[in-house]
């Protein structure tokens, strides 16, 4: 059964600072990983999708990068600004399933003015 | 915002109760996948519609059952609510059962007192 863990659960940082979300999976037989952001009570959006067979996608101020074989994940944000402030949720999608996501629990990030 | 609305937006219901909850996908898509968030937790899977047909379950009981009308819209159906039903329902379309990018709608809140 794939586990998808994330960490830190929360994670409080000042305006500009650039920093780094982490995501791991036990299953490392994977489609794709995604990273996505949720409002609070809100729906989720997709931020970057990373196929199997790719390294990093860059998204603007955002950089996923992907070890399969190490079954991690890494999101980097740079230049943090009060409006990145949100939950951050990865999830990955199993090889040999086209529609199952398994979610991690989240990285709450407060950016601080 | 991604064009999928669910309705309503919060919701109370009493434990035994049954509920329906309605989702409108994004025009022009014609598969709508449904999750649950516990609060504190990730989306958990619970089943996805492609074309009206059930195309892959999660791991719910069968008091959990889901219906896609013709023009793609979906609703989630719980019998017997449990107050572990309480949660945040998610739906998502995306443009085929096989595309990656999933449009979330807003969810709607249900407590179950």
């Amino acid at each position: 059964k794939q586990e998808v863990t994330q960490i830190p659960a929360a994670l409080s940082v000042p305006e500009g600072e650039n920093l780094v979300l982490n995501c791991s999976f036990t299953d490392s037989a994977i489609y794709n990983l995604q990273w996505f952001r949720q409002d609070p009570g809100k729906g989720l959006t997709s931020l970057l999708l990373i196929q199997s067979s790719q390294r990093e996608q860059t998204s603007g101020r955002l950089n996923a990068s992907l070890d399969k074989s190490s079954g991690r994940s890494t999101l980097y944000i740079a230049a943090s600004q009060p409006g990145d402030s949100a939950t951050y949720l990865c999830a990955v999608k199993r090889g040999g399933s086209n529609y199952k996501l398994t979610f991690g629990k989240g990285t709450l990030l407060t950016v601080n003015p | 915002e991604t064009g999928v609305t669910q309705s309503p937006t919060h919701l109370i219901k009493t434990r035994g109760q049954q509920v329906t909850l309605r989702c409108s996908s994004q025009s022009g898509h014609n598969t709508v996948s449904w999750y649950q968030q516990a609060l504190g937790q990730g989306p958990q899977f619970i089943f996805q519609y492609y074309r009206e047909e059930e195309n892959g379950r999660g791991n719910f009981p069968p008091r959990f059952s889901g219906l896609q009308f013709p023009n793609y819209s979906s609703e989630l159906n719980v019998n017997a609510l449990e107050l572990d039903d309480s949660a945040l329902y998610l739906c998502a379309s995306s443009l085929d059962a096989n595309n990656e990018k999933l449009f979330f709608g807003s969810g709607t809140q249900l407590s179950v007192l």
